[in-house]
């Protein structure tokens, strides 16, 4: 089956500082891809949805100037998480659809950002 | 606006015997798609089983099947021969399917734990 590949896996870095988080789709093109966030014990709520070629679509309360998202290929698409501050740890999941099949959708690993 | 609910905060059940999860949805459009996910500890999205709004038959993969009463907008998820590795987190999930608005909605979830 398509395979949805997150980097990294995990991650701590200090507050102030920036973190990318790469999602890759390996053997499909995606035209759009979801980013999500779960805190602990809590489900995933979408942050944003990432347009090949365009901008991203972001989902209220979610700041866009903090949150970056790029999706410059079919295939990778980027969320970096600008001047971390320990609020913004959590675990972070990217997730892609093939255009053509609704029955579908791929997650990546998800990526546990921890702020100190 | 899409909506799941699910009731169950924990579950509990005995190796070996089945299980029915709760989910509930709300939608005012008849064309959508629901899904059930587990997630382990590790963090990873596993899908499990997809029930499309026109789908006639309950869907069945395995030892999952997917108990779909349109009229009641209900989509529960029965696992039958429950085994110990099944504990885990699960999420009902859905998406429409031609409204362009493809992103997951999830549920709050239902922690399942199976006894020896």
């Amino acid at each position: 089956g398509a395979v949805v590949s997150q980097h990294p896996s995990w991650v701590i870095c200090k507050s102030g500082t920036s973190v990318k988080i790469e999602c890759r789709s390996l053997d499909f093109q995606a035209t759009t891809m979801f980013w999500y966030r779960q805190f602990p014990k809590q489900s995933l709520m979408l942050m944003a949805t990432s347009n090949e070629g365009s901008k991203a679509t972001y989902e209220q309360g979610v700041e866009k100037d903090k949150f970056l998202i790029n999706h410059a290929s079919l295939t990778l698409s980027t969320l970096t998480v600008t001047s971390a501050h320990p609020e913004d740890s959590s675990f972070y999941i990217c997730s892609a659809r093939q255009a053509a099949k609704n029955t579908e959708a791929f997650f990546g690993q998800g990526t546990r950002l921890t702020v100190v | 606006a899409q909506k799941i609910t699910q009731t169950q905060p924990g579950m509990f059940v005995q190796e070996k015997e089945a299980v029915t999860l709760d989910c509930t949805y709300d939608t005012s459009d008849p064309s959508y798609g629901l899904f059930w996910y587990k997630q382990p500890s590790s963090g990873e999205m596993i899908f499990l089983i997809y029930q499309g709004s026109y789908d006639q038959q309950n869907a069945t993969e395995g030892r999952y099947s997917l108990n779909f009463q349109k009229a009641r907008k209900s989509a529960n998820l029965v696992i039958s021969a429950s085994q110990l590795g099944d504990s885990a987190m699960y999420f009902c999930a859905m998406s429409l399917l031609y409204t362009g608005r493809r992103a997951l909605t999830f549920g709050s979830g239902t922690r399942l734990q199976v006894q020896p």
